[in-house]
């Protein structure tokens, strides 16, 4: 069946770069995605990704996708506090159908 | 900006009541979605619903389960009987669809089934 998985825990120091990684076993999947929740609050959309595209940037964040190895990877650059989250990976096969997660990855930014 | 609203932000309830978890997805979003996250586990499907019907609903989603849209612009999950199993955050979204490809999330209801 679909799985995503994801490492769950990252540190970083404020001001480095944080990459954080999921993989998919779906080879259907055709668009994938990347999900903030800070403590208390809903899902908020990042960024997202076509399976036809290699990298997307968008300000601080940097997608890379190798279809190949079915690898995701999210880079945020300048780390700041407020970037503290979890952060889940999520791949769906079209626009508009179910979304699968990762169970997500805890990141904690220190001073 | 639109957002999709969820009602309410918490919801505590005995075991074998019945509880309605409500949304009001963006408005002009033709797909709709319940996920649930379970404390510290991944968010899971639940149902997604199009054109006033189910589009595909996942094997959590039994006949104590069912979703409604009463009217144009709210969309409901019922849970006939809870579980204690069934504590967890009820996350609605919804998805224009054919324009972009994003999913909207609200901010969540937490059930707590005591």
């Amino acid at each position: 069946g679909e799985d995503v998985e994801q490492s769950l825990f990252l540190s970083v120091r404020e001001g480095d770069s944080s990459v954080i990684n999921c993989t998919y076993t779906d080879s259907s999947s055709t668009y994938l995605y990347w999900y903030k929740q800070e403590p208390g609050a809903g899902l908020q959309l990042l960024t997202y990704i076509f399976s036809n595209m290699d990298m997307k940037q968008d300000q601080r964040l940097t997608v890379l996708l190798n279809k190949k190895d079915k690898h995701l990877s999210l880079r945020i650059a300048d780390t700041q506090t407020g970037d503290s989250a979890i952060y889940f990976c999520a791949e769906s096969a079209d626009s508009w159908g179910k979304l699968q997660f990762g169970a997500g990855t805890q990141v904690v930014v220190t001073p | 900006e639109p957002e999709v609203t969820q009602t309410p932000s918490h919801q505590v309830t005995q075991m074998g009541q019945e509880v309605i978890l409500r949304c009001v997805p963006i408005s002009n979003h033709l797909y709709f979605y319940w996920y649930r996250q379970i404390l510290g586990q991944k968010v899971e499907f639940l149902v997604s619903f199009y054109n006033n019907e189910i589009s595909e609903k996942s094997e959590i989603f039994d006949d104590q389960f069912s979703v409604e849209r009463p009217d144009g612009s709210n969309f409901t999950l019922k849970i006939r009987s809870t579980k204690l199993e069934d504590s967890a955050m009820y996350f609605c979204a919804s998805n224009i669809a054919g324009v972009t490809y994003e999913q909207y999330f609200g901010p969540g209801t937490r059930l707590t089934v005591t």
